[in-house]
Order: C-alpha cells, then sequence, then structure tokens
C-alpha cells in the first residue's frame, strides 16, 4: 500500500542551524502539506502546496521557513535559523484532488520527523 | 474560536466494550469534510475514517463507525469490541471547501484513550 515517507526519523541540531525536512509524497497525490506537533499539543497546519508553489501558510509558516518541490517525488521544508521553540513532531501529508466533501480528499500523514534543538 | 472541540481529555475503555469519542466542530461552509486520527505513542498519525458533509449515511471503516449528527455539528467516533491496541491519541480534525481544493486539517485537542485488560 503506497505511504508517505519522511527523513530523517529525528534531527538534532543547534539553535541558529539550518535544517532541511524530507518526505516523499504518495506518487499519484497533487497536493502537499507541512504540519507540526509540539509535545502534548494538538496537530497545527504550516503550509500546504500545490502545482509547485504555495497555496495557503500559516502564521507559524514566517520567513524562517521554506518549501521545495526539488524534483518530482521530493518535498522539502527547511527551516533557515532553528529556534528552540522550533522543537516539535514535523509531519508531511499529501492527498489527491478533491473537494472537503470528498473521500478522495483524505490526507495521509508520513511517520514524522522529531525536530529537537538544542 | 474553537473550530473543533474534543471536550474529553482522557477515556478508560475495559477490553472487547464499545467507546465513543465526542467530537463537535464548527463551520459556516455547507461543504466540509471529518476525520478521524489515530497517534499511537510511537506517534505516526494513522487516517481511521472520513465523513462528508454531504453523505447521507454514517461512515463506517471496520470497528470504526461515525456517529454523524450534522444539525448538532457532531461528528462522534465510535470504537467497537476494543482492544488493547486501541490505546492511543485519538485526534478529530475538518476541512472545509472555501471554494478551494486544498484547504488544511484543523484538529482538535485530541482525546487520550486506554484500553484496560
Amino acid at each position: 500500500e503506497p505511504e508517505v515517507t519522511q527523513t530523517p526519523s529525528h534531527q538534532v541540531t543547534q539553535m541558529g542551524q539550518e535544517v532541511i525536512l524530507r518526505c516523499v509524497p504518495i506518487s499519484n497525490h497533487l497536493y502537499f502539506y507541512w504540519y507540526r506537533q509540539i509535545l502534548g499539543q494538538k496537530v497545527e497546519f504550516l503550509v500546504s502546496f500545490y502545482n509547485n508553489e504555495i497555496s495557503e501558510k500559516s502564521e507559524i509558516f514566517d520567513d524562517q521557513f521554506s518549501v521545495e518541490r526539488p524534483d518530482g517525488s521530493n518535498f522539502t521544508l527547511k527551516i533557515r535559523s532553528t529556534k528552540l521553540e522550533d522543537s516539535a513532531m514535523y509531519f508531511c501529508a499529501s492527498s489527491e484532488w478533491g473537494s472537503p466533501a470528498s473521500s478522495t480528499d483524505t490526507q495521509y500523514f508520513g511517520p514524522g520527523t522529531r525536530l529537537t534543538v538544542l | 474560536a474553537q473550530k473543533i472541540t474534543q471536550t474529553q481529555p482522557g477515556m478508560f475503555v475495559q477490553e472487547k466494550e464499545a467507546v465513543t469519542l465526542d467530537c463537535t466542530y464548527d463551520t459556516s461552509d455547507p461543504s466540509y469534510g471529518l476525520f478521524w486520527y489515530k497517534q499511537p505513542s510511537s506517534g505516526e498519525m494513522i487516517f481511521l475514517i472520513y465523513q462528508g458533509s454531504y453523505d447521507q449515511q454514517n461512515a463506517t471503516e471496520g470497528r470504526y463507525s461515525l456517529n454523524f449528527q450534522k444539525a448538532r455539528k457532531s461528528a462522534n467516533l465510535v470504537i467497537s469490541a476494543s482492544q488493547l491496541g486501541d490505546s492511543a491519541m485519538y485526534f478529530c480534525a475538518m476541512r472545509e471547501s472555501r471554494n478551494s481544493g486544498n484547504t488544511p486539517l484543523v484538529f482538535g485537542k485530541g482525546t487520550r484513550l486506554s484500553v484496560i485488560a
């Protein structure tokens, strides 16, 4: 069964360093998303991406964040200068084209990358 | 204002019993989707079940069913015949259409379910 994959599973970095989190969405999916979950809290939306551009972003997704689809399979999230408060689980998700009133809208999540900023 | 409300921070259920996890939502959009995800202690987010706003029947997937009451804006998850492996965090989420096919999921705070042998 197709699945979303993410690497690395755990990333430890020093404050101020750049990190790149990688995702391979499900191959026939067209919409891609990044979410994050600070430990013990709810999942929060960061950004959505379609047709090689950002569709929507949240207040969390400031100038320190960027996304890219460098090739036909990978989808990356870059944090330019990490802060302590960026420590969280980062989830990539993908979905087929469809309206929210269709089951094809279901977003499938990857296993997550746990980012620890020291 | 909270768009998704899960009022039960924690629930306990005896193995083999059924359990209902509550979820209420708030939207003025006529087209939306409701989702439940399971997050075990390992951290991944596992999709369980989907209900579309125009669906006439309640969704079912194996032991999971969704009690969809549109007028009350509730979408409770029912797990029948609970198993020890059902112990996890459960999140209710919603997507509105907003005339766009790429809207994000909005999550509730989750309910931690513990299944007791």
